[in-house]
């Protein structure tokens, strides 16, 4: 089983739904992240979790959510999606144990979502 | 405001040939710098690690260098094989909280 594991992998979704993409992680890390990748354009930042009581925005979080039910679980949500959402996003996590600044990050596989 | 790039055409090589990718940076000064692989639908996979105090760094067929003056890395892999067809995304970073910023990524083909 996949270390970090993002669902739903595929989405299809109407202008103006809610949407929730969740992430679990095994690895015991602290820190999750959520990405966006567009073409061209690379990883931006949307969201990051230290820990269960930390929420920061990144770069790029207007028109998101998101919640850490858990040190294992960080769920990223769109409440009203709109086309330009329509992306790949990649949830990922690091270890706040391992020696800094030396944090490797950890991918999920991604959930493509197609905003019509 | 800060700044990564990479070079967005794929680069095209013969297996065998020493593949080079370059990422520069511009209004940063990173501390260190990830490089990551990404394969087509999938995650991008950490190769690499390099600090701002280390010239060269190497595993296996992989190098990497940083050059901080330049405000460049380069990224290269000798005797390049089919296997090594990626993006490869490079990802300065200038503070220990770990927001890797994130380049474009350059596309390698390798030809048999």
């Amino acid at each position: 089983d996949a270390d970090v594991t993002q669902t739903p992998r595929n989405r299809i979704t109407k202008t103006g739904k809610r949407i929730m993409l969740e992430c679990s992680q095994t690895k015991g890390h602290d820190r999750m992240y959520w990405y966006r990748q567009d073409p061209g354009l690379g990883l931006r930042l949307i969201y990051y979790s230290f820990d269960v009581k930390d929420i920061n925005k990144g770069e790029i979080s207007d028109g998101y959510s998101v919640s850490r039910q858990a040190q294992a679980k960080f769920s990223l949500s769109l409440e009203s999606a709109i086309p330009n959402q329509t992306a790949l996003y990649f949830c990922a996590t690091s270890d706040l144990h391992s020696g800094a600044p030396f944090r490797e990050l950890f991918f999920g596989e991604g959930s493509r979502l197609t905003v019509l | 405001s800060q700044k990564i790039e990479q070079n967005s055409e794929a680069l095209n090589i013969q297996e065998g040939k020493t593949a080079t990718l370059t990422c520069n940076y511009t209004n940063y000064s990173p501390a260190y710098l990830q490089w990551y692989r990404q394969d087509p639908g999938r995650g991008p996979v950490f190769l690499l690690l390099i600090r701002e105090n280390e010239k060269e760094k190497r595993k296996e067929r992989l190098k990497v260098t940083f050059d901080t003056t330049l405000k460049q890395s380069l990224f290269h892999i000798t005797a390049s094989q089919p296997a090594d067809s990626a993006t490869y995304l490079c990802a300065p970073s200038n503070n220990a909280g770990n927001m890797l910023t994130f380049g474009g990524g350059t596309r390698l083909m390798v030809k048999p």
